[in-house]
């Protein structure tokens, strides 16, 4: 079961370099989610989709963008890579439930993108 | 969403069962209580979750106090791989504009040991 695939596992960049990080996910989920967590600080989310062809903004998306062209993958891209973008960056899929349940299903994560950006 | 309080750290030895409590006194009646884990170097894993009634799953056991204030959740015999940082988040079970957003606090660091 591969579940949730992250992409690469990590990656060092110099700043103003950009580049993809890539989600794939196999169990058919409608909604991804990008993630980063810094040291103490949790994970904050960054963008989201809830299906294909739409995203949104999370808490901190500035300096990301998104896309969502098929339903089983979410690429997470950084245009001009700065040194505060250095993080774990999780990826997460989860269903949807129905009705009032909506958003209750659990997310299921990836075992993250490690990047460095010098 | 409600905030929670969780000890830093736990210590539970092999075999034994491991309680981790959580502390949500400002919940609200649409919320719900999930946990989560996170092995060193791996992604969050979802655990188990409810709203008002205790649930079981095969990973554990979630018991929630009848004001819904706060929650336990059991792992029935932890092994040296349960060593993890446990995270209880309350979460608002809406529709529309309510995105599903997980807030990870800092967790319970439990360590087993043999």
């Amino acid at each position: 079961n591969a579940g949730v695939t992250q992409t690469p596992k990590f990656r060092v960049l110099k700043t103003g370099q950009s580049m993809t990080l890539l989600c794939a996910q196999d169990m058919n989920h409608e909604y991804m989610y990008w993630y980063r967590q810094d040291p103490g600080m949790g994970l904050r989310l960054i963008h989201y989709s809830v299906g294909e062809g739409t995203t949104a903004k999370g808490e901190v998306p500035d300096g990301y963008n998104v896309s969502r062209l098929k339903k089983q993958n979410f690429l997470l891209g950084l245009e001009s890579a700065a040194p505060s973008q250095t993080s774990v960056y999780f990826c997460a899929s989860s269903s949807t439930g129905k009705g009032r349940a909506l958003w209750n299903q659990p997310q299921h994560f990836g075992d993250g993108t490690r990047l460095s950006i010098l | 969403d409600a905030k929670t309080t969780q000890p830093p750290s736990m210590d539970c030895a092999e075999g034994r069962a491991a309680n981790l409590p959580c502390n949500h006194s400002t919940i609200s009646g649409n919320e719900y209580v999930y946990w989560y884990r996170q092995i060193h170097s791996q992604g969050p894993q979802y655990i188990i979750h409810g709203l008002k009634n205790n649930e079981t799953n095969e990973m554990a056991s979630l018991i929630i106090t009848e004001d819904r204030k706060s929650s336990t959740l059991i792992l029935p015999h932890a092994t040296l791989r349960d060593t993890a940082v446990y995270y209880c988040i309350v979460r608002v079970n809406a529709g529309g504009t309510s995105y599903g957003k997980l807030t990870f606090g800092q967790g319970t660091i439990l360590t087993v040991h043999p």
